[in-house]
């Protein structure tokens, strides 16, 4: 599968604990991003990447929110002291320079309880 | 101000039917792009058709089209001769000007639920 990767696809985890995603781009793509999406809603941006550089980062992204993208491959997002606020669906998506559209993976379902 | 708006939070179409879903998205830019995404109960979003702000020709792509009206700032989308696996949410997008680095920031509406009766 050359897709993009996201692993894991749910988690369930208490409030206050911290968890990791992590994200695996289709792999000559060197643009990856992470959005937010809320029941009923659409995807909202988090942040971008290009290669490892994070290059732009919604006021969505709280300072409980981390993401890296150590050697321009795989992605994190890591969410500190979780709320129930943060119950989601985390998605990532990449691109190359030759692609009009972004690329999604299944997503990450989170639920914070 | 909502960049892309989908007014139709439902939809419902018969088996082999066509069904317009609307979209219309708000810009200063002479250069953008927009895109419909399909997105299904296991929750991947999956691309079917772009439109660039200087296509003269509408977007097809199969039984997907894009009825890309500029002046009244609308990418609706048309899909011919539905199928069951159509029911799925349907999201109208839009990249603007680049971001840092070259790329884009592609911006999503809320989305429309469709459902294909048999």
């Amino acid at each position: 599968d050359t897709g993009v990767s996201q692993d894991p696809r749910h988690k369930i985890t208490k409030r206050g604990q911290n968890v990791t995603f992590r994200c695996d781009p289709i792999s000559e793509h060197n643009r990856l991003y992470w959005y937010r999406q809320t029941l009923g809603q659409g995807p909202e941006f988090l942040t971008y990447f290009q290669n490892e550089a994070q290059l732009e980062k919604s006021r969505l992204l709280s300072d409980r929110f981390s993401a890296e993208r150590p050697k321009g491959s795989f992605s994190t997002l890591e969410i500190q002291r979780t709320e129930q606020g943060d119950s989601a669906m985390y998605l990532c998506a990449s691109s190359s320079p030759g692609n009009t559209e972004a690329f999604f993976g299944q997503g990450t379902r989170l639920t914070v309880v | 101000a909502q960049k892309i708006t989908q007014t139709q939070p439902g939809m419902f179409v018969q088996e082999k039917e066509a069904v317009t879903l609307d979209c219309t998205y708000d810009t200063s830019d002479q250069s953008y792009g927009l895109f419909w995404y399909k997105q299904p109960s296991s929750g991947e979003m999956i691309f079917l058709i772009y439109q660039g702000s200087y296509d003269e020709q509408n977007a097809t792509e199969g039984r997907y089209s894009l009825n890309f009206q500029k002046a009244r700032k609308s990418a609706n989308l048309v899909i011919s001769a539905s199928q069951l696996g159509d029911s799925a949410m349907y999201f109208c997008a839009m990249r603007e000007a680049y971001a840092s680095g070259g790329s884009y920031i592609p911006t999503f509406g809320r989305g429309t639920s469709l459902i294909v009766h048999p």
